[in-house]
């Protein structure tokens, strides 16, 4: 059975720093894997998407890298603002199954 | 704009009472979803429907009803049978079922 941690679960960092969020998924056989940002009462903003034959994508200062054999993902945020602050979920599509398999989350709050 | 629609925001239920909660989606897609989400509790997949007229219960499926009549819309409906209906709705739609997912801003179902 697929299971999704997040660590750490909650990130507190001063403005201007690069930082990393983690996830880590128990099944390695799995289609893709999907970054998303919640904000406070709102729903789900998809960052990236990482198809299992990739091992990173980029956006703007948003890069994720996806190592399935050892089953790691990381968010990589560069020079973080105020505006990052929100909770970024992971989540996976196994293999063989009709879902996406989320992770609790980080909650990331960037101080000015 | 393309994009997914819920409604209501807020939603306020009175005890065995039925409601509806309204998802629609311009986007195109053939696959639908809905997750309830609980604090502290990763998203959990309650519906899900590949193609029209068709729909397969997810994980915790008892006390919900969906139809899918119309590929734009993907409707849920809290029957009194749902013990614990308190809780964030989130709607979601991607072209296939392990393509990107793409959600809505959510529904908060309150019982009173």
């Amino acid at each position: 059975k697929q299971e999704v941690t997040q660590i750490p679960a909650a990130l507190s960092v001063p403005e201007g720093e690069n930082l990393v969020l983690n996830c880590s998924f128990t099944d390695s056989a799995i289609y893709n894997l999907q970054w998303f940002r919640q904000d406070p009462g709102k729903g789900l903003t998809s960052l990236l998407l990482i198809q299992s034959s990739q091992r990173e994508q980029t956006s703007g200062r948003l890069n994720a890298s996806l190592d399935k054999s050892s089953g790691r993902s990381t968010l990589y945020i560069a020079a973080s603002q105020p505006g990052d602050s929100a909770t970024y979920l992971c989540a996976v599509f196994t293999s063989g199954t009709y879902k996406y398999i989320f992770g609790t989350g980080t909650r990331l709050k960037v101080l000015a | 704009d393309g994009g997914i629609t819920q409604s209501p925001k807020y939603l306020f239920r009175k005890e065995g009472q039925n409601v509806t909660l309204s998802c629609e989606q311009n986007l195109n897609h053939d696959a639908m979803y809905w997750y309830r989400q609980d604090p502290g509790q990763g998203l959990r997949l309650i519906y899900y429907s590949q193609i029209v007229n068709d729909f397969q219960k997810g994980d915790i499926a008892e006390g919900y009803s969906v139809s899918r009549e119309k590929k734009e819309s993907f409707p849920l409906t809290v029957t009194s049978a749902q013990k614990n209906p308190t809780a964030f709705y989130l709607c979601a739609s991607s072209k296939g079922l392990n393509t990107e997912a793409f959600f809505g801003q959510g529904t908060r179902l309150t019982v009173v």
